[in-house]
């Protein structure tokens, strides 16, 4: 199956600093991934569409100042939480659409679990 | 905003039993999704439907797309250790995938 790659797989940082995590489809070309965050024991949360070529849409709540995305390429996908605070450790997902001849199918990246002291 | 109610929130069985999980919501979807989700892991699809009144088994596993196309349910049949983990539905509507609260399973040898 396809296969989505997401580095780095878990990251501690001190307060204040900003954090990059990348998304990779590995054989296949993704014009649209997503972004989830998720908080211990909840469910997955919608935080963004990022789209190839053009801006990211975020959803409600979420301050597209604060997680920066850049979808450059139709292979990768990065989200930059800037400034980051206590409050911002989380579990982040990423996941790409492939689309095939019948439907449409989402795979989803190994997630970064990031830790802000 | 769109919410998916899954239930039960947690299940602890003995090895060889079946299990059995739903989704509801209040809204209609075009897809429902089953994934399962290890510890510290992103998602793993399990089940696609994409029709109303859809039935689809994956080896031990078995789901099926409600015919008013608002809910689902993820059956798994003789249930072995290897099962263990968070189980989530999901619809999509669109391009927006929509997750409920998620199964945690326990099964115990």
């Amino acid at each position: 199956g396809a296969v989505v790659s997401q580095h780095p797989s878990w990251v501690i940082c001190k307060s204040g600093t900003s954090v990059k995590i990348e998304c990779r489809s590995l054989d296949f070309q993704a014009t649209t991934m997503f972004w989830y965050r998720q908080f211990p024991k909840q469910s997955l949360m919608l935080m963004a569409t990022s789209n190839e070529g053009s801006k990211a849409t975020y959803e409600q709540g979420v301050e597209k100042d604060k997680f920066l995305i850049n979808h450059a390429s139709l292979t990768l996908s990065t989200l930059t939480v800037t400034s980051a605070h206590p409050e911002d450790s989380s579990f982040y997902i990423c996941s790409a659409r492939k689309n095939l001849a019948t439907n449409e199918k989402l795979f989803f990246g190994s997630g970064t679990q990031l830790s802000v002291l | 905003g769109q919410q998916l109610n899954q239930s039960p929130q947690s299940m602890f069985i003995q090895e060889g039993e079946d299990v059995s999980m739903n989704c509801t919501s209040s809204s209609i979807f075009n897809t429902w999704l089953w994934y399962k989700q290890d510890p510290g892991e992103g998602p793993v699809l399990l089940i696609a439907l994409y029709k109303a009144g859809e039935l689809t088994s994956n080896g031990r596993l078995t789901a099926q797309f409600g015919i008013t196309r608002k809910d689902s349910f993820l059956n798994i049949s003789a249930s072995i250790p290897s099962d263990v983990g968070i189980y989530f539905c999901a619809g999509r509507r669109g391009s927006r995938l929509t997750f409920g609260e998620g199964t945690q399973l326990t099964v115990n040898p």
